[in-house]
C-alpha cells in the first residue's frame, strides 16, 4: 500500500525566509509525485509535480521539489517566501494505474508579514 | 467549463438522511475522482469513475456511500443514513483520462455537516 508522510504539521515563517517542507513516500511502483496547495478558501492547486527524468522539479510561483529515491522524498522548497505563500501544502503520490492519489497530511504555513 | 463545479457548496442535514452531492468535471475529461478531507483522517480517496465505470469501490467507507456518473460527465456521490462521522468536505477531481500523466483538477468541495 502506499503512504505519504509530511512531518511539519505547521509551520511559521517571517517573510523572504526559505523554506523547506518534508515529504516522505512509501511505494512500491513507478513513482509519480505531487505537491498541491490549498489557499485559505480556495481548492485544490496543484504546485508540481514529478513524473521522471530531472529530479529537481521547478513548479508555480517561484516552489521547487526535488526527487530523492533513496531517500524516498520529495521535499518542497522556496527561497524566499511571501505572505501570499500561506496556505496549507500537501504532497501526494500516484499510484501506477493513475487513478489514486494518497495525500500526506498536510502542512499549514503561516508567513508572517 | 472553465473548471470543476460542485454543489451544493454547503449542506447541513440531520442524522439518519440521504443526501446527494453532485460534481461537473472539467469538459472533455474522461476520469472523475471523488476524495473526502476530514479533520481525523485528512484526505481520502474515495472512487474513481473511467467514463461511466467506477472499476474500484473498495474507497468508499461503507454501503451507506454510492456514486454514480452518467453520460461520462456530471457524477453524483450519494449517502445514505448520515452520520456525524460523515461531516466532511467532499472533493470531487476530473483529469483527461486516468494515467499518470494527467493531471487531477479539483473542485471547491461541498462542506457536508451532519448534526
Amino acid at each position: 500500500a502506499q503512504s505519504v508522510s509530511q512531518h511539519n504539521h505547521h509551520v511559521i515563517l517571517s517573510e523572504a525566509a526559505s523554506l523547506e517542507l518534508g515529504c516522505n513516500y512509501s511505494y512500491g511502483g513507478t513513482v509519480n509525485l505531487f505537491w498541491y496547495v490549498q489557499y485559505p478558501g480556495q481548492h485544490l492547486q496543484l504546485l508540481l509535480k514529478y513524473f521522471s527524468g530531472d529530479p529537481l522539479v521547478k513548479g508555480i510561483k517561484g516552489f521547487e521539489a526535488e526527487f530523492i529515491k533513496s531517500k524516498f522524498s520529495f521535499n518542497l522548497r522556496k527561497p524566499s517566501v511571501q505572505w501570499s505563500d500561506t496556505a496549507e501544502y500537501f504532497c501526494a503520490v500516484l499510484n501506477n494505474a493513475g487513478n489514486m492519489l494518497t495525500f500526506g497530511g498536510g502542512t499549514r504555513l503561516m508567513v508572517k508579514p | 467549463g472553465a473548471g470543476v463545479s460542485q454543489s451544493p457548496s454547503n449542506k447541513v442535514t440531520e442524522k439518519g438522511k440521504d443526501v446527494e452531492l453532485r460534481c461537473d468535471p472539467i469538459s472533455g475529461h474522461t476520469a472523475l475522482y471523488w476524495y473526502r478531507q476530514s479533520l481525523g483522517q485528512g484526505l481520502e480517496f474515495l472512487i474513481y469513475f473511467q467514463g461511466n465505470s467506477a472499476p474500484d469501490k473498495s474507497g468508499l467507507p461503507s454501503d451507506r456511500f454510492s456514486a454514480e456518473r452518467t453520460g461520462g460527465s456530471v457524477s453524483t456521490l450519494t449517502i445514505q443514513r448520515t452520520q456525524q462521522e460523515d461531516s466532511a468536505v467532499y472533493l470531487c477531481a476530473s483529469s483527461y483520462r486516468s494515467s499518470p500523466t494527467d493531471t487531477q483538477y479539483f473542485g471547491p468541495g461541498t462542506r457536508l455537516t451532519v448534526l
